[in-house]
């Protein structure tokens, strides 16, 4: 099993330009996040889908848009990219049987983010 | 606004050395208490978890000590390996509502020979 694949794994871009982060999961889970990792900071959510069909702001989504395109795949636009969206990206998904209490986050390697 | 404060930053500790990070919170309705350990170009990985009804949970060397009325929760690494050097995140969650964690900001350790 791949677990959660993200790509890519590494971007520079341009403060205007847009793109879009591409996450899978293998693992049939119900629930995917996003999350940025700054020094310092820690790892902050961005947006959630709580299910297929469903998605809800976290604590950082000023700038960013996302989609749930089926329950494996869930992906992260930047619609207009300024510096302070320089970043490492996180997309994670939630199992267990229930998808609930003590069920582990399984991320991804991140999306390195440059922008310039 | 930091719903979870994690210290120290950075901890240098020797080989075989006791490590100690510590976490507190403020949201009551927090139920779920992981920590997460991160090695460079990684992402995090589930290390340990505790539920607020427990006040110690161990595994191997890694022990989660949880004190409620604190509100407060650490991480001890025992006999410290060179192999444990990575950044430590404790977490918290509430149960239902898309099952969010919230981060600390992350402790980076480094163990010594």
């Amino acid at each position: 099993n791949a677990g959660v694949t993200q790509t890519p794994k590494f971007q520079v871009l341009k403060t205007g330009q847009s793109m879009t982060l591409q996450c899978a999961q293998d693992m049939n889970h119900n629930s995917m996040y996003w999350y940025r990792q700054d020094p310092g900071m820690g790892l902050r959510l961005i947006y959630y889908s709580a299910s297929e069909g469903t998605t809800d702001k976290g604590e950082v989504p000023n700038g960013y848009n996302v989609s749930r395109l089926n329950k494996r795949e869930f992906s992260l636009r930047l619609e207009s990219a300024a510096p302070s969206q320089t970043s490492v990206y996180f997309c994670a998904s939630l199992g267990g049987i229930r998808g609930g209490y003590n069920s582990p986050l399984h991320f991804g390697n991140g999306t390195r983010l440059t922008v310039t | 606004q930091q719903q979870v404060k994690q210290s120290p930053q950075s901890l240098i500790v020797q080989k075989g050395g006791i490590s100690i990070i510590n976490c507190a919170y403020e949201n009551t309705a927090f139920d779920y208490f992981p920590w997460y350990q991160q090695f460079p170009g990684k992402g995090p990985a589930l290390l340990i978890a505790i539920r607020p009804d427990v006040s110690e949970k161990k595994e191997g060397r890694f022990t989660i000590s949880f004190n409620k009325s604190a509100k407060q929760f650490s991480l001890h690494i025992m006999d410290s390996q060179p192999g444990d050097s990575a950044t430590y995140f404790c977490a918290a969650r509430v149960t239902g509502g898309g099952n969010k964690l919230t981060f600390g900001t992350g402790t980076q350790l480094k163990v010594e020979l």
